[in-house]
């Protein structure tokens, strides 16, 4: 069975302090992990996948099979980061997706 | 980029009535439509997936006579809530999926009193 835990409901973080968000998964296929971001009073939006291995806004995350987590990670806090931050899992082929339960982020100016 | 518009946004309806919750890509086709469902401070959950022209696939624990599913044209899925109870009150959110990536309806806050 498909599984992505946020351990952090709620994390706070000083506006120019490094943000990391923990996401693990348990998945026995070929994972695809994404991460979605939703602003206040906006959408569900992708901010990166796995796959891509891009940089958005700052951000990066790391596939890490061995540990099986993609946690997302920045190195400078920005005011315009705090937003509700979900993990969530593919598989290749397969376009359902399973999320993790969220983690709200609030940058502390 | 690709757009997902979900209507309405909420809505308030009396427990024992049906509501409907249309979902549409707007600048470009899907053939797959999802429907998630979300509690407070809670996840997504998984609730169906609408193919055009064919029956929905329902996740276990979802009736699929109380969430009936139509995905009539390459653009549309309707999500209808029948006889709806206050248990029934969420958030129901609409996702189409398109290059490696899935796009987000705006979400429908229902409520039943």
């Amino acid at each position: 069975a498909q599984r992505v835990t946020q351990p952090e409901k709620l994390l706070s973080v000083f506006k120019g302090a490094p943000v990391e968000l923990k996401c693990n998964y348990s998945y026995s296929g070929s994972p695809e992990l994404f991460w979605y971001v939703q602003y206040s009073r906006q959408r569900l939006q992708l901010l990166l996948r796995h796959i891509s291995r891009e940089s958005i806004k700052g951000f990066t995350a790391d596939l890490n099979k061995g540990e099986t987590s993609f946690h997302l990670k920045k190195p400078f806090a920005q005011e315009e980061d705090s937003a509700m931050y979900y993990c969530a899992l593919g598989s290749f082929g397969n376009e359902k997706l399973t999320f993790g339960t969220g983690t709200r982020l609030t940058i502390i100016p | 980029g690709a757009v997902v518009s979900q209507h309405p946004s909420w809505v308030i309806c009396k427990s024992g009535t049906s509501v409907k919750i249309e979902c549409r890509s707007l600048d470009f086709q899907a053939t797959t439509m999802f429907w998630y469902r979300q509690f407070p401070k809670q996840s997504l959950m998984l609730m169906a997936t609408s193919n055009e022209g064919s029956k929905a696939t329902y996740e276990q624990g979802v009736e699929k006579d109380k969430f009936l599913i139509n995905h009539a044209s390459l653009t549309l899925s309707t999500l209808t809530v029948t006889s709806a109870h206050p248990e029934d009150s969420s958030f129901y959110i609409c996702s189409a999926p398109g290059a490696r990536r899935a796009f987000f309806g705006q979400g429908t806050r229902l409520t039943v009193v």
